[in-house]
Order: C-alpha cells, then structure tokens, then sequence
C-alpha cells in the first residue's frame, strides 16, 4: 500500500509565476490536509479537503492560494503569481473516514518550493 | 485558539539515556494527540496516537503520556539510539480529525 505521494518533491519558480503541487492520498483516504512550513517556523495547517468538497479553508492565504480534490486524480495545491515568502516545505496529508477509532493521519514526504 | 508549546527546543543526550520530551496545549477539548517524527528535508512520521479518551500509548521503546485535564503529553523514549536523532513534533487536533495545531518541535542528538 503505497504511502501519500506527493510531487513534485522539489520545484523552483521565478517571482510571478504559477506553482502546483499534487498530492495523491493513500488508498482508500478520502479526506486530505494540506500544511505549510516556512524556513524557521512550524507547520501550519491550509487547507482540508474530502472529494469535490473544501471543508475547512481557514488557513489558506485569502490570495493567490487555491486548492481541489477532484472525484478523479490528485489533490492539487495552486500558487498563483508567486513570491519569495512564497518559499516554503508544503505537506500533504490524508486519512480515512473521520472518526473511526485508532486511525491516524499519515504525511507525504513534502514538496520543496523555491522561489527566485 | 489552541497553542502547543514543546520544550526543550533542542535536547543532546549519550547513547543509552532515556530521552522524556515535553508538549503543553492550551484548550483540553481535543480530539486527539499526535507525535510525529521528522528527519531534515523529509516529511513526517506518525510515531503514537493518542485519543482524547486515552491516557497512554506504548510502541516499542516509545511510550506517550495524555494529561487533558493539565494539558500536557510526554513523549518517552527508552535506551536512547543514534538513529533517534530527529525532531519530535507534537501535533493536537480539535476542530477535526486531521487538523492540527503543531507544536515548534525538539531537536534530539544522540551521540554514540
């Protein structure tokens, strides 16, 4: 059972250009977190998603940010017009149904994004 | 709003001690309680769970401590090995499952 994949591992944009990450939960995870880490700092929740629906979007920036998980295919993170703050370790992360006992959320390996 | 604080923020320990890693939360309506290993440009690794309605959780050499009511959890790590050396991130979820507000981490060395 593959684990959350996600990618590109690493990418580098020049200021104002468009970022995506995609993020492929693990089989059979219907729900998805995005978490941002800024250089210095700790991770912080975006965005929670479940197919075709945002649930919870409290953590996204109000511009340039926007995220979908789609019936079919990955979960995808959008930077539009990127900036050097911009720069930052984003983690993707899923689970199976909320709630049910003992379960556990489990994290990709991340995607670096550089912007320069 | 919810702030976990991790103290210490780095930790260097022999071979062989016992490491006990901290994490304190401010609101005690939780869901559930994660700790979470990183190792440097890698992602993270769920090391225990604990539920809201637990007081502990035990894999291997790693026992997690639940304290909702002072809100805290200890993290134990027995007979400390060089392949410990991460940053522990304690994570506490309470609006819902996977939301989670993270504590700023330990740096763990364990020198041989």
């Amino acid at each position: 059972n593959a684990g959350v994949m996600q990618n590109p591992r690493h990418l580098v944009r020049r200021r104002g250009q468009e970022a995506r990450l995609r993020c492929s939960p693990m089989k059979g995870h219907s729900h998805v977190y995005w978490y941002r880490q800024l250089p210095e700092e700790g991770l912080k929740f975006m965005v929670y998603l479940q197919k075709e629906n945002i649930i919870d979007e409290s953590g996204m920036p109000k511009e340039r940010f926007s995220a979908e998980f789609p019936k079919e295919g990955p979960s995808i993170l959008r930077i539009q017009q990127v900036v050097r703050g911009d720069s930052a370790a984003y983690f993707c992360a899923s689970s199976p149904k909320e709630g049910t006992p003992g379960n556990t959320i489990y994290f990709g390996e991340g995607s670096w994004l550089t912007v320069v | 709003k919810q702030e976990v604080t991790q103290i210490p923020a780095a930790l260097s320990v022999p071979e062989g001690e016992n490491l006990v890693l901290n994490c304190s939360f401010t609101d005690s309506a939780i869901y559930n309680l994660q700790w979470f290993r990183q190792d440097p440009g890698k992602g993270l690794t769920s090391l225990l769970l604990i539920q809201s309605s637990q007081r502990e959780q035990t894999s291997g050499r790693l026992n997690a401590s639940l304290d909702k009511s002072s809100g805290r959890s200890t993290l134990y790590i027995a007979a400390s090995q060089p392949g410990d050396s991460a940053t522990y991130l304690c994570a506490v979820s309470t609006d819902s499952w996977g939301k989670f507000q993270f504590g700023a981490g330990t740096q763990v060395v364990v020198t041989p």
